[in-house]
Parts: C-alpha cells; structure tokens; sequence
C-alpha cells in the first residue's frame, strides 16, 4: 500500500533525449509536488501543483514540465535531457485544506542519470 | 520563508536521547517550525511541526524556544535506524503558496552502537 509511488526507479539515458518520470498518489491529496536532489545533496522544490494552479520555482528550466492527468498523478517531462539534469528526483503530495498540517509524504525517488 | 540554521553532523550513542538544535531567528509569527529527516536512498519523511508551544509525538518531541527564535527536535531513544539527515524548515502555512518547503543543508545524524 505505497502511498506514494514513482516510476522508474532508476533511469539512464542519453543527452538530447526526451524522457518521462511518473508519480502516483493514492492518499486523496489535492497538491503534489516534484523536488530535485543534486549530487550535493540538496533538495529543492521544482513544482507545487494542485487543480488551481502551477506554480513554478522560477531556476527551473522550461525544459521540465509537469502534467496531471487527474489528481492522483503528476508526471514530470523533460526535454532535451543535459548532463546536468542527473540528479534524484522526488515526487510529494499533501493535503492543503484549512485545517491541515500541510505535511507532505514523499515518494522513493527516480535516480536520473544522463550520459 | 525565513532561513534555519543547523550543525553540519552530530553523533548520537545508541539507546541515547539525540538533540538536534535549529536556529531561526528571523521566524515571523506566522511561521510554523517543521522537521523532516531523509534516510540514506529514501523519501524526506515528516517528523513533527509547531508553532509556540511544545509537541511530542511517537517519533520525537519538539521544544521551541519562548522568543521562537530556535528549537530543538529530540530523539528520546535513538536506535541506528535513526541515522539520517535532520531538516529543521519554517513555513507560513497561510500565505505559502503551494506549502513548498525550502530544504536547507540539514543535520547528518550519525547513531553509533
């Protein structure tokens, strides 16, 4: 019963290729979230999305996008893959009604690799 | 969101309560105090939050300063399965849009036997 889930695990591809992670959440969340872990470590949030609005950490290249199907899912796309974009990606969801305590339930990662 | 401060690494012995202090102070009134920690290959996963006043759940206990301007997340037992990276993050739940968090470095715990 993974509460939230990607897919895939691992992936390793090409510069200049076109590539898709999926994320899928079964908590009945309204918000989710896509964050990237660089080799360094560092986490930072890429995108907030719920079925109001997207909102866009603003270094994030236009070459990244994300697309809901339906509230359960965010799926992250990315064109034209760079060296750079290697890194781990996680994908959130949360609950932002008014009473709620705004925690977030991450999924296990897609580690990314671009050769 | 106003930005923390916490130490690079602590070692905690196991079976020890381990205290992981978190400095914010900058924190605006409206700002909650989040903790979150990441297990080496996994997800952050939240740990507890709070405003002003002092909370304890099954995984830790959080005690804030009275002036806010710090906290400190306390591991009453700590087992190895504990040795992660600790986030102490501060967010205004009212006025963040999209509740994104903003990860700073973190705390590497390290739970020796």
């Amino acid at each position: 019963d993974t509460a939230v889930s990607q897919t895939p695990k691992y992936l390793v591809t090409q510069m200049g290729n076109d590539k898709s992670i999926k994320c899928e959440q079964n908590l009945g969340h309204d918000t989710m979230y896509w964050y990237k872990q660089d080799s360094k470590k560092f986490l930072k949030i890429m995108f907030s999305y719920n079925n109001k609005e997207l909102i866009i950490n603003e270094t994030v290249p236009n070459r990244f996008s994300p697309k809901s199907p339906d509230k359960a899912h965010l799926n992250l796309h990315i064109n034209s893959l760079e060296l750079g974009d290697s890194a781990v990606y996680f994908c959130a969801s949360t609950y932002s009604g008014r009473f709620s305590y705004n925690e977030q339930f991450f999924g296990p990662g897609t580690r990314l690799t671009v050769l | 969101d106003a930005k923390t401060t916490q130490p690079t690494s602590m070692d905690c012995a196991e079976g020890r309560a381990a205290n992981l202090p978190c400095n914010h102070s900058t924190i605006s009134g409206n700002e909650y105090v989040y903790w979150y920690r990441q297990i080496h290959s996994q997800g952050p996963q939240y740990i507890i939050h709070g405003l002003k006043n002092n909370e304890t759940n099954e995984m830790a206990s959080l005690i804030i300063t009275e002036d806010r301007k710090s906290s400190t997340l306390i591991l009453p037992h700590a087992t190895l399965r504990d040795t992660a990276v600790y986030y102490c993050i501060v967010r205004d739940n009212n006025n963040n849009a999209g509740n994104m968090l903003t990860f700073g470095g973190g705390t590497r715990l390290m739970v020796k036997p």
